[in-house]
């Protein structure tokens, strides 16, 4: 039973590049969650999705960034314009369901180096 | 803003001793979460608590659910040099909110 599964693992973009980073949850998880982890700092939430459907994105910056989680296949994070502040490691976790007992597992993440 | 805090921000311990740290936060959290992050991975999950009081052992580690239900601390017994790692806690205001994440300890274990 195959985990979270992010990739690509390393992503290395010049300035003004678009990044997208890919998302594909645990088998029956209909819940995904992206977070972004600077250098020394937790994790801070971005965007929380439902199958086709943004709950929260409280987190995203207003610009350059979107979210999606298509009817078929993975979550995609998509930076525009990538900046070198953008450099960090992108987080993304699935759950079956909201509510207790139901906890989000992680991927091993995907850490985007804008060069 | 930031809404848990974690304390210590680090800690060098010895191999065989005991750990303790905790987090607080100015806002009533439903649930309290324990992580653990390896370099270069993602959070693994080590105890969750539902319930003010609730005290939950994993192993060698044990985590409370404070009373006032603003605060959580995790207890690692005997520690060994695989417990190197940053402990996050983490939480939830209801049960259908985003989990928001502390900062994070730093823990080396000295062999």
């Amino acid at each position: 039973n195959a985990g979270v599964m992010q990739n690509p693992r390393h992503l290395v973009r010049r300035r003004g590049q678009e990044a997208r980073l890919r998302c594909s949850p645990m088998k029956g998880h209909s819940h995904v969650y992206w977070y972004r982890q600077l250098p020394e700092e937790g994790l801070k939430f971005m965007v929380y999705l439902q199958k086709e459907n943004i709950i929260d994105e409280s987190g995203m910056p207003k610009e350059r960034f979107s979210a999606e989680f298509p009817k078929e296949g993975p979550s995609i994070l998509r930076i525009q314009q990538v900046v070198r502040g953008d450099s960090a490691a992108y987080f993304c976790a699935s759950s079956a369901q909201l509510g207790q007992n139901t906890e989000a597992f992680f991927g091993q993440g995907t850490r985007l180096t804008v060069v | 803003g930031q809404q848990l805090n974690q304390s210590p921000q680090s800690m060098f311990i010895q191999e065989g001793e005991d750990v303790s740290m905790n987090c607080t936060s100015s806002s009533i959290f439903n649930t309290w979460l324990w992580y653990k992050q390896d370099p270069g991975e993602g959070p693994v999950l080590l105890i969750a608590l539902y319930k003010a009081g609730e005290l939950t052992s994993n192993g060698r580690l044990t985590a409370q659910f404070g009373i006032t239900r603003k605060d959580s601390f995790l207890n690692i017994s005997a520690s060994i040099p695989s417990d190197v790692g940053i402990y996050f806690c983490a939480g939830r205001k209801t049960s259908y909110d985003k989990v928001i994440f502390g900062p994070g300890t730093s823990l080396s274990v000295i062999p």
